[in-house]
């Protein structure tokens, strides 16, 4: 089986400040990995994802993701905040060609100007 | 239209009510799938469709009816809802096949409420 656990609910940072959005997952298989963001009355957008090879992998809006297997973590990253960050935030797996992408509760990202 | 759209955006249904929620994929995909949003859950997945077959159903009350008449098109048959029915449906696409990364493209959902 698999599942992701994304601690807390809510995270909220300055503008210009560091984003940190934590994600681990389970699984007894070499996972994928995915992040997706959510704007506001709007479905969900692909940010970055984790396949194989690099374990850091580099996405849209200046988003990044590191996959520490030893760790079991997919954490999120961002330099610097920026206003337009606001969003709610999902990780997601899928461990292979017939299981389904389980995604993680969410996080709220708000940004402080 | 682009991407994956949906329809209505929004819906407000009585309980005895019966209404239809649309999705088509200009994509070129062959995999489509339905999702509910609830608030502060994880999603839900409904139902799978490759290639037109539903492929699967996650325990889902018979009060939600899919239909995939084309690879294009995913339906979700609505009849006799309960309040806590309401929330955020979600389509997705994606490519099928035996290469299990391809990512779902997401619309932006229809908001139901029932009252």
């Amino acid at each position: 089986a698999q599942s992701v656990t994304q601690l807390g609910s809510h995270v909220s940072v300055s503008e210009g400040a560091l984003v940190l959005l934590r994600c681990n997952y389970s699984s007894s298989v070499p996972p994928y990995l995915f992040w997706y963001v959510q704007y506001p009355n709007q479905g969900l957008q692909l940010l970055l994802k984790y396949t194989t090879g690099a374990t850091l992998v580099k996405g849209i809006n200046g988003f990044e993701a590191e996959f520490k297997k030893s760790e079991t973590s997919f954490h999120l990253t961002k330099p610097s905040a920026h206003m337009s960050d606001a969003a709610e935030y999902f990780c997601a797996v899928k461990t292979g060609a017939n299981s389904k992408l389980t995604f993680g509760k969410g996080i709220t990202l708000s940004v402080r100007p | 239209e682009t991407g994956v759209t949906q329809t209505p955006r929004h819906l407000v249904m009585g309980m005895t009510n019966k209404k239809s929620l649309k999705c088509e994929q200009h994509l070129g995909h062959n995999a489509m799938y339905w999702y509910k949003q609830s608030a502060k859950k994880p999603l839900e997945l409904m139902f799978v469709y490759n290639f037109k077959e539903q492929t699967e159903n996650n325990s889902v009350p018979s009060r939600f009816s899919p239909e995939c008449p084309n690879s294009s098109h995913l339906f979700l048959h609505l009849h006799t809802l309960q309040p806590e029915d309401s929330a955020l449906y979600l389509c997705a696409s994606s490519q099928a096949g035996l290469v299990s990364i391809y990512e779902q493209y997401f619309g932006p959902g229809t908001r139901l409420t029932v009252t």
